[in-house]
């Protein structure tokens, strides 16, 4: 099956400072890869779609400055939290959607960001 | 708005019991379901899904059935095994293609040999 691959899948992280998370497709072509969010004991709220070669589309309440996501290529999309404080410490997830077609998203491992 | 209602948990079983994780949603229109499954370290799979109602979604010996009267889509499995041990999440989308989910806050299962 396809595999999604997402790194770190845990980081500390020092306020003020910028962490950039990696998702990956391993083994398939994604046109669009979708950036989740979990706060313990909470659903995954989606934060953004990242589109390869255009912005991203952005959920309401999620700030865009904040959180930079970057879509270079099919295999590839960035999250960069800058300047990270402590209330952004959260488990993050990326998921992609294979570009042929097909309705199912594989998901990456999550990221755990700490922010001290 | 959509939104997803999950059994809290964690959820501790013996091996070999039955096993139901309680799902219920609230939808503007006619939602697809979806159950993943996320083992430790692991990313979410897929686990099963149904796309309209009474449609029955199976997998590993899991089932969920799509009652619309009821707006739930209850997971169940006979009997469970420790290598079923991991998070489960129920989760809906309206546009049918797992594109953008709507998921619930997941139910940590733990099963002890």
């Amino acid at each position: 099956g396809a595999v999604v691959s997402q790194h770190p899948s845990r980081v500390i992280c020092k306020s003020g400072t910028s962490v950039k998370i990696e998702c990956r497709s391993l083994d398939f072509q994604a046109t669009t890869m979708f950036w989740y969010r979990q706060f313990p004991k909470q659903s995954l709220m989606l934060m953004a779609t990242s589109n390869e070669g255009s912005k991203a589309t952005y959920e309401q309440g999620v700030e865009k400055d904040k959180f930079l996501i970057n879509h270079a290529s099919l295999t590839l999309s960035t999250l960069t939290v800058t300047s990270a404080h402590p209330e952004d410490s959260s488990f993050y997830i990326c998921s992609a959607r294979v570009s042929s077609g097909g309705r199912e998203a594989f998901f990456g491992q999550g990221t755990r960001l700490t922010v001290v | 708005g959509n939104s997803v209602t999950q059994m809290e948990g964690p959820v501790t079983l013996s091996e070999e019991a039955f096993l139901t994780i309680n799902c219920t949603y609230t939808a503007t229109g006619y939602p697809s379901l979806f159950w993943y499954v996320q083992y430790p370290g692991e990313g979410l799979q897929l686990l099963l899904k149904a796309t309209k109602a009474d449609d029955k979604g199976s997998n590993k010996g899991f089932e969920a059935t799509y009652r619309k009267e009821t707006t739930s889509f209850h997971l169940e499995k006979g009997s469970v095994q420790v290598s079923d041990s991991a998070v489960y999440f129920c989760a809906l989308s309206l546009s049918g293609s797992a594109r953008q989910l709507t998921f619930g806050s997941g139910t940590q299962l733990t099963v002890l040999p």
